[in-house]
């Protein structure tokens, strides 16, 4: 597509349930990002792909969170067990490697 | 450990002035280094990118950013501001040896019209 998909737009999640968040990277980009964005905050770091594999997940703030790329376009994000905590916007973005990343729309969680 | 600093978390100024968002950022090595923009109820949107070459760098909508080396600084500019440029910026960068990008906190800025 011409841009980063993120399906959906708005989550709105009792706490302790599981969510999956879609990101669809334009075509081509191998590289995929997630990042989470509070309010009033810069956007925060969550895993790195490149490929099908993940490169980097360091930012995943702890194990109920996990994300996926079996084919190397896709991804999706999960929470399990969702916290209060959890509720912001959930950012994806693709890059080529040679230019700057682009963003999509994001996904804005909330718990409740 | 890579930092970025944005010196004003909130900018009001009237339309037709004159605009500078500071950004500096802590990295000893190469850099490439980015100011974001985000429009309210939209997505973060490239405004302009550095990666080598001459230090000032022109963006979309008259927007421009000056690389100083010296003082590890990327600050954005634009000479005369409009409403509809009422957004939060951003600024970020990645290392040469790494992928992520390090965001500043970003800059609400809100232009009277």
């Amino acid at each position: 597509g011409a841009g980063v998909s993120q399906t959906p737009s708005n989550k709105v999640t009792e706490k302790g349930k599981y969510v999956e968040l879609r990101c669809d990277p334009i075509s081509g980009h191998t590289a995929l990002y997630w990042y989470r964005q509070s309010l009033g905050q810069g956007p925060e770091f969550l895993i790195y792909f490149q490929g099908t594999g993940a490169a980097d997940d360091s930012g995943l703030p702890n194990d109920r969170f996990f994300a996926v790329r079996p084919e190397g376009s896709v991804s999706t994000l999960k929470i399990q067990r969702t916290e209060r905590g959890d509720s912001a916007v959930y950012l994806c973005a693709s890059s080529s490697g040679t230019g700057g990343y682009t963003f999509g729309s994001g996904t804005r969680l909330t718990v409740v | 450990a890579q930092s970025v600093s944005q010196h004003n978390h909130h900018v009001i100024l009237s339309e037709a002035a004159s605009l500078e968002l500071g950004c500096n950022y802590s990295y000893g090595g190469t850099v490439n280094l980015f100011w974001y923009v985000q429009y309210p109820g939209q997505h973060l949107q490239l405004l302009l990118k550095y990666f080598s070459g001459d230090p000032l760098v022109k963006g979309i909508k008259g927007f421009e950013a000056e690389f100083i080396k010296s003082k590890f600084s990327f600050n954005l500019r634009k000479p005369s501001v409009q409403w509809s440029d009422t957004a939060e910026y951003f600024c970020a960068v990645k290392g040469d040896s790494n992928y992520q990008l390090i965001w500043g906190a970003g800059t609400k800025l809100i232009i009277k019209p």
